[in-house]
């Protein structure tokens, strides 16, 4: 079974500064991992996702991912922080071997605030 | 393209009452799936429709219920409400959640109180 944890529920950012949002995983055999953004009285939008090929992963809105199978890691990343970035952030896991919408784990989610 | 559709955006219910949501998807889609959201549990996965047909379902109480019309319109049923179904209800349509080389899009939500 795969398990995802999400460091901080709570992150702020300057406007202009570096966005790092931390996803751990875990999962017994190789996964599929996801990051979706959820902003106000809104859906999910998926921001980027990893399945194959090569580990650096890039999304919408200037976001990218590394995934990091030494660290079991897939922290989400954007080099200069935007006031419509704030939003909810949310990871996800998924085994490779068997894929399904109902298969996916979400992290608690990470609420990321942009200072001005 | 329309996005996915979800209505009503916002149901204030009673315990013990039943509630209908609905959501249309992008048109094309086949896959229609439900989730819950709430701050203490997160999201969670209701069930899944594909042309008609459920095809997965989450671990939940058969209170919860839902179907797939012909043009892919999806509605989930809660019978017998209680207060801990208050949550966002989330519905995602792909055109086959099975596959991972497709997107699932994702509706606003409707918000359900239950008091």
């Amino acid at each position: 079974a795969q398990s995802v944890t999400q460091l901080g529920s709570h992150v702020s950012v300057s406007e202009g500064a570096l966005v790092l949002l931390r996803c751990n995983y875990s999962s017994s055999v190789p996964p599929y991992l996801f990051w979706y953004v959820q902003y106000p009285n809104q859906g999910l939008q998926l921001l980027l996702k990893y399945t194959t090929g090569a580990t650096l992963v890039k999304g919408i809105n200037g976001f990218e991912a590394e995934f990091k199978k030494s660290e079991t890691s897939f922290h989400l990343t954007k080099p200069s922080a935007h006031m419509s970035d704030a939003a909810e952030y949310f990871c996800a896991v998924s085994d490779q071997s068997n894929f399904g919408n109902e298969k996916l784990t979400f992290g608690t989610g990470t609420r990321l605030t942009i200072i001005p | 393209k329309a996005g996915v559709t979800q209505t009503p955006r916002y149901l204030i219910k009673t315990r013990g009452q039943q509630v209908t949501l609905s959501c249309s998807p992008i048109s094309g889609h086949r896959s229609v799936s439900w989730y819950q959201q709430t701050p203490g549990q997160g999201l969670q996965f209701l069930f899944e429709y594909f042309s008609e047909t459920q095809r997965n379902k989450g671990n939940f109480p058969g209170r919860f219920s839902g179907r797939q019309f012909s043009n892919s319109r999806s509605e989930m049923n809660v019978s017998t409400l209680e207060l801990g179904d208050s949550a966002l209800y989330l519905c995602a349509s792909s055109l086959d959640s099975q596959r991972v080389t497709d997107t699932q899009y994702f509706g606003p939500g409707t918000r359900l109180t239950v008091l």
